[in-house]
C-alpha cells in the first residue's frame, strides 16, 4: 500500500515552453501533498505544500507564478513549470501525506530544458 | 532556522559489517523521525521512523535510536548487504502546520562485496 506514481519520469523540453508534472496517489486520498526539488547529489528542497481545494503555500524563495501547482482532487497533484529555463532543470519529487506525519514519495521526474 | 545534520556525508563497509549513520535535530518540538533510502534515479522509499515517545525500534536488519535529550537519532544497519548501498536520508517533523520535513544533507552509503 501507499503507493505514488509520478508521470511523466522524464522530460525533455525546449526553453521558454511549460511542462506539466502529475503526482498521483493510487490507493489512498491525500488532502496534503508536497513537491521537492533535488540537485545531484544534494538533499531534497521543498518547493511547496499541496492542499486538496486551496491554494498552494510556497516555501520563501519559491517563485509561485512560474511553479504552479494545482490539487484538484484528493488523488492528483500537478506542477507546471511554467516557461521552463535551462535552469529550471532537475529532479522533481512528489510526496503524498498518509497520516499527519508519514509522507510516501513518488518516484521523481527528470527535467532538462534545452 | 530548524536543521537537521546528518553524518557521515559517505560511508564504505565490507559486507556483513555494521553501519550507522547519525542525526541532530535543532527544533525541540519535532517528535516524528523518518528514514528514507533513495537509489539512483528514484525516490526516496521509508525504511523505517520512530516517535518522540520511543527511544528505540528495530525492524530485522534495520534500527533506529532516539535521545531527545540531545537531539540526536541513529541509523543502525546491521550484516550490510550489496543491496543496501544507496543514499540515506533522515528527516524530522512536528505535529504543527503541515507536518513539513526538515530533511538531513544525506549519506552515501557503499557495501562493498
Amino acid at each position: 500500500g501507499a503507493v505514488v506514481s509520478q508521470h511523466p519520469s522524464r522530460v525533455i523540453c525546449k526553453s521558454g515552453t511549460s511542462v506539466k508534472i502529475e503526482c498521483r496517489s493510487l490507493d489512498f486520498q491525500a488532502t496534503t501533498m508536497f513537491w521537492y526539488r533535488q540537485f545531484p547529489k544534494q538533499s531534497l528542497m521543498l518547493m511547496a505544500t499541496s492542499n486538496e481545494g486551496s491554494k498552494a503555500t510556497y516555501e520563501q524563495g519559491v517563485e509561485k507564478d512560474k511553479f504552479l501547482i494545482n490539487h484538484a482532487s484528493l488523488t492528483l497533484s500537478t506542477l507546471t513549470v511554467a516557461s521552463a529555463h535551462p535552469e529550471d532543470s532537475s529532479f522533481y519529487i512528489c510526496s503524498a501525506r498518509l497520516t499527519p506525519h508519514e509522507q510516501y514519495f513518488g518516484p521523481g521526474t527528470r527535467l532538462t530544458v534545452t | 532556522g530548524e536543521n537537521v545534520e546528518q553524518h557521515p556525508s559517505t560511508l564504505s563497509v565490507q559486507e556483513g559489517d555494521s553501519a550507522v549513520i547519525k542525526c541532530t535535530y535543532s527544533d525541540s518540538a519535532s517528535n516524528y523521525f523518518p528514514w528514507y533510502k533513495q537509489e539512483l534515479g528514484k525516490g526516496p522509499q521509508l525504511i523505517i521512523d520512530i516517535r518522540s515517545n520511543v527511544g528505540e525500534k528495530k525492524d530485522q536488519r534495520i534500527a533506529v535510536t532516539l535521545n531527545k535529550t540531545a537531539k540526536h537519532f541513529s541509523l543502525h544497519i546491521t550484516e550490510t548487504q550489496p543491496e543496501d548501498s544507496a543514499v540515506y536520508f533522515c528527516a524530522a517533523s512536528k505535529s504543527a502546520g503541515t507536518y513539513k520535513y526538515i530533511f538531513g544533507t544525506g549519506t552515501r552509503l557503499k557495501v562493498l562485496a
